[in-house]
């Protein structure tokens, strides 16, 4: 079965600090993909990063960075220097090959105080 | 290069009554995807349509259908509505079914 489990309902950070969202998936599949998606109060669900199974380098983009790990399964999302604006809800989701659906955590909220 | 959009934002109805969410897609895009968000949850999958034809189902009843439209545009229809429909709908589009997937704003509806 696959499943996605965001253990951290909520963290909140003071401005400039790094924060580490953690995002823990299962699946039976060899081949897959991550994601990583922000929704600000607005509701619309902003696209981040999409990893495949097969690559797990590190990524980095600007201030953002991501660990993938398959061997613990995870799929951890860094924000060095956090900002204000960094304050949403961030979800992981899952996507096996073969399906097309989405499987989403329950997200971690992100305060980000000035 | 246009966003996905959704209409209506808002949208109060009251049980048993019928509702229609429209979704545009994305310039280029060839497949919607349709998600139901309840409050402090993630998205959950209720179906995809890929040029007009519905390619993959979640677990959600037969009142939930779904149209895809020659440009794309696409509509999700829910019959007999029940108070846990109440939730944010968001479309999704995408230039393929294994491309990643843009997200509108979501159409919130409550039902009374």
């Amino acid at each position: 079965a696959q499943k996605v489990t965001q253990a951290q309902t909520e963290i909140s950070v003071v401005e400039k600090e790094d924060v580490t969202l953690d995002c823990v998936y299962e699946t039976r599949d060899t081949t897959y993909y991550l994601f990583w998606y922000k929704q600000p109060p607005s509701g619309e669900l902003v696209f981040l990063i999409r990893r495949n199974s097969f690559d797990e380098q590190n990524e980095i983009s600007g201030r953002y960075s991501w660990n993938f790990q398959k061997s613990t399964s995870s799929f951890n999302f860094t924000i060095t220097a956090s900002q204000v604006v960094d304050s949403a809800v961030y979800f992981c989701a899952l996507s096996e090959s073969g399906t097309y659906k989405y499987i989403f955590g329950t997200g971690t909220r992100l305060k980000v105080l000035a | 290069e246009t966003g996905v959009t959704q209409s209506p934002t808002h949208l109060i109805k009251t049980r048993g009554q019928q509702v229609t969410l429209r979704c545009s897609s994305q310039s280029g895009h060839n497949t919607v995807s349709w998600y139901q968000q309840a409050l402090g949850q993630g998205p959950q999958f209720i179906f995809q349509y890929y040029r007009e034809e519905e390619n993959g189902r979640g677990n959600f009843p037969p009142r939930f259908s779904g149209l895809q439209f020659p440009n794309y545009s696409s509509e999700l229809n829910v019959n007999a509505l029940e108070l846990d429909d109440s939730a944010l709908y968001l479309c999704a589009s995408s230039y393929h079914p294994k491309q990643p997937q843009h997200f509108g704003d979501g159409t919130r509806l409550s039902i009374l």
